[in-house]
């Protein structure tokens, strides 16, 4: 079993719409969660980093993590073609010596329909 | 601010043949972090750099892949032999330290494909 899992689509919705992104976990250590977003033939850009549980807003994004079922989402608001791209999660422990090894998920393929 | 480089962008290779990449992380950043992405995958360390030391290369195959970052700011991978598996992105990513920031700001990566 991975220690991260992410459906990796992929998702087309058309544009306007809620998009809902997910990834579960299986490491309790985890503490630092982060999504990216890659374009095609780009490396990945962070969009969002939370700590720990509850929720974090930025703009049309808002990332959640529920520790508790070892769960992280992330909806997109009125979607834009312009989102379209591959999201990516990411996860870390803590640790008193800092850069812990990033662990990702496969990615979800979207595509936002015009 | 100009963010990560990585040449080549892509390469072609033969299996066998070796292979260097190249990076020149953001100014300033004193970690650096080469990752392989394989297609539908996400990112993998392969090593990370604290300025000029390895301080993670636990998941470098160190029997072809080699590595090294001379004066603690641009950095070289290199393959050799290459394998047909070794066909993937590879990613070069920097932060500036963990005492400030420890976001990855990656490059665009340089596609691998050996024949």
């Amino acid at each position: 079993q991975k220690e991260v899992e992410q459906d990796p689509g992929p998702l087309s919705v058309p544009e306007g719409a809620i998009v809902s992104l997910n990834c579960t976990y299986s490491n309790s250590a985890f503490q630092y969660f982060m999504w990216y977003r890659q374009y095609s033939r780009k490396g990945p850009e962070l969009l969002m980093y939370t700590y720990s549980s509850g929720n974090k807003e930025d703009g049309r994004f808002t990332a959640q993590v529920d520790k508790s079922s070892k769960y992280i989402s992330l909806f997109i608001r009125d979607s834009q073609p312009s989102d379209s791209a591959t999201y990516l999660c990411a996860m870390k422990g803590k640790s008193n010596f800092g850069n812990e090894k990033l662990t990702f998920g496969t990615g979800t393929r979207l595509t936002i329909i015009p | 601010e100009a963010g990560v480089v990585q040449s080549p962008r892509y390469k072609i290779i033969e299996k066998k043949q070796p292979v260097a990449f190249w990076c020149n992380p953001i100014s300033g950043h004193n970690t650096l972090y080469w990752y392989r992405q394989n297609l539908g995958q996400g990112p993998e360390l392969l090593i990370r750099y604290e300025n000029e030391e390895a301080v993670d290369d636990s998941q470098l195959p160190k029997d072809r892949f080699s590595a090294e970052r001379l004066k603690g700011v641009d950095s070289t991978l290199k393959i050799q032999p290459a394998e047909l598996g070794d066909s993937a992105v590879y990613l070069c990513a920097s932060s500036l330290d963990r005492a400030r920031d420890e976001t990855q700001y990656f490059g665009p990566g340089t596609r691998l494909l050996v024949l």
